[in-house]
């Protein structure tokens, strides 16, 4: 069964310091792997995309990293702000052909204190 | 810029009920989806939908859950006899084309609530 697991499950840091997120799933073969940030209650919003031959992909402060070989993937956000409070969830594509099914993760739950 | 909508944004339903989730997708996608959330899980699957019919559905999307596009802006999730595990905020999101690098954007959601 498709699996995708995060770590840690809750994170807490200061405003401005630095955090890494991490990835680890089993589906396979896979089309492309993304981060989302969810606010709470709203739906998610898309920070990231990477296909399977891509090893890091930056979006201003946010960036992604993947190791394929060891189904691996992070999200390290820099400088923190008080904003970046939300669910962090890791989303792998099946390479499916079709559908576009979601395989969601689990989430981090960061929060960003002063 | 385009979104996706949805309403409404809390419904409170008693258990037996049928509930209908409306979500109007942004208006040049063509592949249109319903996700829910339980409090405190992970996101799920429930149902993709393309050319006016389900192209893949999950173990969750049994005979109680049925999905329309009954006009050209609107899709709905119609929940027949609600139970209290239907209790869940329930996502809608739309993709343009069928690539699987193109982003599915999702609306803000419907909480449902069943007592």
């Amino acid at each position: 069964k498709n699996q995708v697991e995060q770590s840690p499950q809750s994170l807490i840091i200061l405003e401005g310091k630095n955090c890494t997120l991490q990835c680890n799933y089993t589906v396979s073969p896979f089309s492309n792997l993304r981060w989302y940030k969810q606010d709470t209650g709203r739906g998610p919003v898309s920070l990231t995309i990477m296909t399977f031959s891509e090893n890091t992909k930056s979006n201003g402060r946010y960036t992604a990293t993947l190791d394929a070989d060891t189904k691996q993937s992070s999200l390290h956000i820099t400088a923190s702000q008080l904003s970046d409070s939300a669910s962090y969830i890791c989303v792998v594509i099946p390479f499916t052909g079709g559908g576009n099914k979601l395989t969601f993760g689990t989430g981090t739950q960061l929060k960003v204190e002063l | 810029e385009p979104e996706v909508t949805q309403t409404p944004s809390h419904q409170v339903t008693q258990m037996g009920q049928e509930v209908i989730l409306r979500c109007v997708p942004i208006s040049n996608h063509l592949y249109f989806y319903w996700y829910r959330q339980i409090l405190g899980q992970k996101v799920e699957f429930l149902v993709s939908f393309y050319n006016n019919e389900i192209s893949e559905k999950s173990e969750i999307f049994d005979d109680q859950f049925s999905v329309e596009r009954p006009d050209g802006s609107n899709f709905t999730l119609k929940i027949r006899s609600t139970k209290l595990e239907d209790s869940a905020m329930y996502f809608c999101a739309s993709l343009q084309g069928g690539g699987p690098y193109n982003e599915q954007f999702f609306g803000p959601g419907t909480r449902l609530t069943v007592l």
